[in-house]
């Protein structure tokens, strides 16, 4: 069965100062992957993915996540952090083997950044 | 190009009634997905709908049922409501369905509560 983890609930980070969200995943074969980022009120807004290639995915906003297969992560990252950064950010996981297969979401972290 | 779009924005209901949703896609998409967000469970898949066939589903009780039209666009209906059944809930579009490397797109959700 496929999985995904967001291990911190939240992530406070100094405007400016980079930032990382964490994100690993379990899934039988190959995994696509995906960071969402949700503002209140708002749906889902799609900021990156990865299905195969380079490892750093670019994506919007100046966010980018690195694809670690060893150590099943996909940690969203970001090199200076903005205000309007703040919110509630998903990771997602499908699995590429199975073409039935369901995307995943993890439990969702919430970033704070502080002026 | 118009983004998904879902139908009401907010909905009050009380226990025992039922309710249907409604979700338009992305012109062009084919399959359609639903999503409960709640504060305590996450965010939990309930069902994906491709070319009018439901391919996917999750965990949740037979009270919760959708249908999708030749339009591509969508409902799901929740009948004997509960309070617990209280969420957000949350619409995604994507070209095809299931084990793809496409994208979801999310609108931006119905506001259930139920008293």
């Amino acid at each position: 069965a496929q999985s995904v983890a967001q291990p911190e609930d939240q992530v406070n980070v100094a405007e400016g100062n980079p930032l990382t969200v964490k994100c690993t995943y379990s899934v039988s074969g190959n995994p696509y992957l995906f960071w969402y980022v949700q503002y209140p009120n708002r749906g889902l807004q799609f900021l990156l993915k990865y299905i195969t290639g380079d490892n750093l995915v670019k994506g919007s906003y100046g966010f980018e996540a690195e694809f670690n297969k060893s150590q099943t992560s996909f940690h969203l990252k970001k090199p200076s952090a903005l205000v309007s950064d703040s919110a509630l950010y998903f990771c997602a996981v499908r699995d590429a083997r199975s073409s039935a297969s369901k995307i995943i979401f993890g439990s969702g972290t919430r970033l704070s950044i502080r002026p | 190009k118009a983004g998904v779009t879902q139908t009401p924005r907010y909905l009050i209901k009380t226990r025992g009634q039922q309710v249907t949703l409604s979700c338009s896609p992305i012109s062009g998409h084919r399959s359609v997905s639903w999503y409960q967000q709640t504060p305590g469970q996450g965010l939990q898949f309930l069902f994906e709908y491709f070319s009018e066939t439901q391919r996917n589903k999750g965990n949740f009780p037979g009270r919760f049922s959708g249908r999708q039209f030749s339009n591509s666009r969508s409902e799901m209906n929740v009948s004997t409501l509960e309070l617990g059944d209280s969420a957000l809930y949350l619409c995604a579009s994507s070209l095809v369905a299931g084990g793809s490397t496409d994208t979801q797109y999310f609108g931006p959700g119905t506001r259930l509560t139920v008293l």
